[in-house]
């Protein structure tokens, strides 16, 4: 069984440059989430879908990150215009449903850095 | 406030010795899952336990073996006779059924030295 792809692995560019991540979840697997993970820090949810629709957006910082998920499969995850402060590893993870419990796959992570 | 906390920033065990990562976890809702991940430096987390808060017998799989305590909102793992490649970032989280995120502990970095 395939993973979560994720792509590009590493993107640099400079503060107030635009930026998207792909991801392509577990076949099958309905819910899908993004996670901002800082250095040092643990995983922190940005957007998590259930299909193609939003269940939970609340941590995404609207002003400048978006999500989409077009026909419930892959997402793109865009910033514009890019801070400092949003250097950090991008994870996306997807699960069977938006069941309590069902464990999380992870994909490798975009590891962005803002100059 | 923090809902999944992991005091062990670092830890360093030489091969072979047993190691213990501590969870404590803050939670209101009578039903919730507990699980810990490993991140290796490739940085992909991967699955490894997953515990509901009404189960808390203890288990062993593998080298790897867990302590629930509901009384204490602890859910500790043991690494038992350690290895090179056990070298990795531990995250422990909590899902609650009153929503579907996880919510990571800041983790614990283990090196096991040869």
């Amino acid at each position: 069984e395939a993973g979560v792809a994720q792509s590009p692995r590493y993107k640099i560019i400079e503060k107030r440059q635009s930026v998207a991540f792909w991801c392509n979840p577990i076949s099958g697997h309905a819910t899908l989430y993004w996670y901002q993970q800082i250095l040092g820090q643990g995983p922190k949810l940005l957007i998590q879908f259930q299909n193609n629709g939003v269940v939970d957006d609340s941590q995404l910082p609207k002003d400048r990150f978006s999500a989409e998920r077009l026909k419930g499969v892959d997402s793109t995850l865009k910033i514009q215009p890019a801070k400092l402060e949003d250097s950090a590893v991008y994870l996306c993870a997807s699960s069977l449903g938006g069941r309590v419990g069902n464990e999380q796959f992870f994909g490798p992570g975009t590891r962005l850095t803002v100059l | 406030a923090q809902k999944v906390t992991q005091a062990q920033t670092e830890i360093s065990v030489v091969e072979k010795e047993d190691v213990t990562l501590d969870c404590v976890y803050e939670t209101r809702d009578t039903t919730y899952y507990l699980f810990w991940y490993k991140q290796p430096p490739s940085g992909e987390l991967v699955f490894l336990i997953r515990r509901n808060s009404f189960d808390e017998q203890n288990e062993i799989s593998g080298r790897y073996s867990w302590n629930f305590q509901k009384s204490t909102s602890s859910f500790n793992f043991t690494i038992t006779a350690s290895q090179v490649v056990d070298s990795a970032v531990y995250f422990c989280a909590l899902s609650e059924a009153t929503g579907n995120q996880f919510y990571f502990g800041t983790g614990t970095s283990l090196t096991v030295i040869p």
